[in-house]
């Protein structure tokens, strides 16, 4: 079986300063790890994905995220907030071996403050 | 590419109607699923379909059916809407299971 938990349902930075999402799993198998964003009244887009290369991963927009295998963690940082990532974040893990349906965490919403 | 397209993009519902919504992906995707989206509660899986001819349920399939008509349209239907079913409806679709999804717009539905 599959979870995910983001460890915080809001953040709040100031902009230019860095930004840290927390996402922790677990998974029977080899996981396949997502970072999704959603803007208000959007559909979500991709941020970045792990599927078992290299640990640390980058995205779009100077995220990223590093696999913690032995901390079953996966966290998304960024140097710099910018105002414009003010936004819903959505940790997702899926199971290359197992029922392959993606787990969703309940989502952090970061706020950016000028 | 449209990418994913979900109509309507908003809908509002007596207790009881009955609606479709429609979700179409042009990416040739094997897999496509339906979530809804509630406040604090992340994205829900409904319903999916790992590939063109097969349904499973997801987490909260009560109260809704689907179709995979062919490989690119999956509906989601509701027979007798709910105040519950009050929500934001994602389709989403992706190659494989386990791969990356992409998303649609949403339906925001509201019954009244």
């Amino acid at each position: 079986a599959q979870s995910v938990t983001q460890l915080d349902s809001h953040v709040s930075v100031s902009e230019g300063t860095p930004v840290l999402l927390r996402c922790n799993y677990s998974s029977s198998y080899s996981p396949s790890l997502f970072w999704y964003v959603q803007h208000p009244n959007k559909g979500l887009q991709l941020l970045l994905k792990y599927t078992s290369a290299a640990t640390l991963v980058k995205g779009i927009n100077g995220f990223e995220a590093e696999f913690k295998k032995s901390e079953t963690s996966f966290h998304l940082t960024k140097p710099s907030a910018h105002m414009s990532d003010a936004a819903e974040y959505f940790c997702v893990v899926s199971e290359t071996g197992g029922s392959y349906i993606p787990t969703f965490g309940r989502g952090t919403s970061l706020i950016v403050h000028p | 590419n449209a990418g994913v397209t979900q109509t309507p993009k908003f809908q509002v519902l007596k207790t009881g109607q009955s609606m479709t919504l429609q979700c179409a992906q042009d990416m040739n995707h094997n897999s496509m699923y339906w979530y809804r989206q509630d406040p604090g509660m992340g994205l829900r899986l409904i319903y999916y379909s790992a590939s063109e001819g097969t349904t499973d349920k997801g987490e909260v399939p009560n109260g809704y059916n689907v179709s995979r008509l062919n490989k690119r349209e999956f509906s989601l239907r509701l027979e007798s809407a709910a105040p519950s079913q009050t929500s934001v409806y994602f389709c989403a679709s992706s190659g494989l299971a386990y791969n990356e999804q992409f998303f649609g717009p949403g339906t925001r539905l509201t019954v009244l």
